[in-house]
């Protein structure tokens, strides 16, 4: 079956450029989480959806992160006037619920790079 | 200090080895525990999960110590395949569940 789905899978901005990440979660899954992963480092939590819910964004770096899940479905990050410090993967997760043992589905990720 | 912290490695082990990796996470209020796999470039996916009575999958032992919040991998008969970072994880600790993630321990199986 279809698994958790995210583009573009490769994005170059130039500084200060907007940009708008997209996830496509498994059909039916409930809880939707955003990660940044560093070059050599582990998965870092940015953000958490419960349906169209926004629960935590306690992980947002900045106010220029801002993530969406306006229908419960489909999720948007989207990063204003980018800087370097934001290349990173960003990494799109799902759920079926929003219990703590279920398991996370992840996404391919989105490679942002920021010149 | 991080939350969760694993030794970087890398481990280079040849082919049949048996290697374990150990992990540390800090927040005693963590409910539940994973392994994590990430390939090269690509997502991570669950290896399994770990249960405080310890748990076994073919060549893959997890063992979870909550009194000393200690979490362990042991992988058998190492295969080329098993090459991989392997990401420790712990959920649970907040309201959100998410996956609290170590900075993963790089291992390398050579023939």
């Amino acid at each position: 079956g279809a698994g958790v789905s995210q583009s573009p899978r490769y994005k170059v901005a130039k500084r200060g450029q907007d940009v708008a990440l997209r996830c496509d979660p498994i059909s039916g899954h409930v809880s939707l989480f955003w990660y940044q992963q560093a070059l050599g480092q582990g998965p870092e939590f940015l953000t958490y959806f419960q349906n169209e819910a926004q629960l935590d964004k306690s992980g947002l770096p900045s106010d220029r992160f801002f993530a969406e899940r306006p229908e419960g479905s489909v999720s948007t990050l989207k990063i204003q006037r980018t800087q370097q410090e934001d290349s990173a993967v960003y990494l799109c997760a799902s759920s079926f619920r929003q219990f703590s043992y279920n398991e996370q589905f992840f996404g391919p990720g989105t490679r942002l790079t920021v010149l | 200090r991080k939350e969760v912290e694993q030794d970087p490695g890398p481990f280079n082990v040849p082919e049949g080895a048996t290697v374990a990796f150990n992990c540390t996470y800090s927040n005693s209020a963590s409910q539940s525990f994973f392994w994590y796999r990430q390939d090269c470039r690509k997502e991570p996916k669950l290896l399994m999960s770990v249960y405080s009575s310890g748990n076994e999958d073919g060549r893959f032992t997890a063992q979870l110590n909550r009194a000393s919040q200690y979490i362990s991998l042991l992988i058998r008969d190492s295969k080329l395949s098993d090459s991989a970072t392997y990401l420790c994880v712990v959920n649970g600790a907040n309201a959100g569940n998410m996956l609290t993630f170590g900075g993963g321990t790089r291992l390398m199986v050579k023939p």
